[in-house]
């Protein structure tokens, strides 16, 4: 059971728009900033979004972050196939003074 | 070209210890903070521990199923972190990653990840 709440999957039609969910709490969400990962098959993690809104240097535009209260989202824009990945929000928690992940929602372009 | 490689992975029993590696290059090695992460077949990502830089002292945050049994160390000279796992735990098998930690506006987040190295606790 994950500190952080991500749906399972989502799943949108290519050239669509899809958001992800992260849900915290107080001790994590709620007071830090919030990086999302990309994870696409066989393939190690990558950041797309960092401190909550921002996107590396690479990062097409398509990927944007927010953030309000205790929770995050991602954002994805004109969907590609190319982004069918598994997707996971990361923070620190205060309380357990440990850095937490969602437990990941893969991504389906249809 | 910025790169990190994680090595030492393996088949070890349970109650061993297995000491993994993480060489870097590309990058001022002792500028950045260290973590790994790992990945049970099939799951999702767990976040073991990190290593902060010299400049915020090098102190180490565990998470709580590993504190105790892991520990994490850094060689600045040689661009190598290091993640010492001692009495393993089937439940320790895992794919583990090393990664760059790099301060943003608040907070530490994971930009550079090296390909992992697989590590199999079983009798």
């Amino acid at each position: 059971q994950s500190v952080l709440t991500q749906p399972p999957s989502v799943s949108a039609a290519p050239g669509q728009k899809v958001t992800i969910s992260c849900s915290g709490s107080t001790s994590n969400i709620g007071n830090n900033y919030v990086s999302w990962y990309q994870q696409l098959p066989g393939a190690a993690p990558k950041v797309v979004i960092y401190d909550s809104d921002k996107r590396p240097s690479g990062i097409p535009d398509r990927f944007s972050g927010s953030k309000s209260g205790t929770s995050a989202t991602l954002g994805i824009t004109g969907l590609q196939t190319g982004d069918e990945a598994d997707y996971y929000c990361g923070t620190w928690d205060n309380s357990l003074r440990a850095w937490v992940f969602g437990g990941g929602t893969k991504l389906t372009v249809l | 070209e910025v790169q990190l490689v994680e090595s030492g992975g393996g088949l070890v029993q349970p109650g061993r210890s297995l000491r993994l590696s993480c060489t870097s290059s590309g990058f001022i090695f002792g500028d950045y903070a260290v973590s790994w992460v790992r990945q049970a077949p099939g799951k999702g990502l767990e976040w073991v521990g990190f290593i902060r830089s010299k400049a915020f002292d090098g102190t180490t945050e565990y998470v709580a199923s590993v504190k105790g049994r892991f520990i994490i160390s850094r060689d600045d000279s040689k661009s190598i972190a290091y993640l010492q796992m001692n009495s393993l735990k089937t439940e320790d098998t895992a794919l583990y990653y090393c990664t760059r930690a790099t301060l943003g506006s608040g907070n530490y987040y994971m930009d550079v990840w090296g390909r992992g190295t697989t590590v199999t606790v079983s009798s």
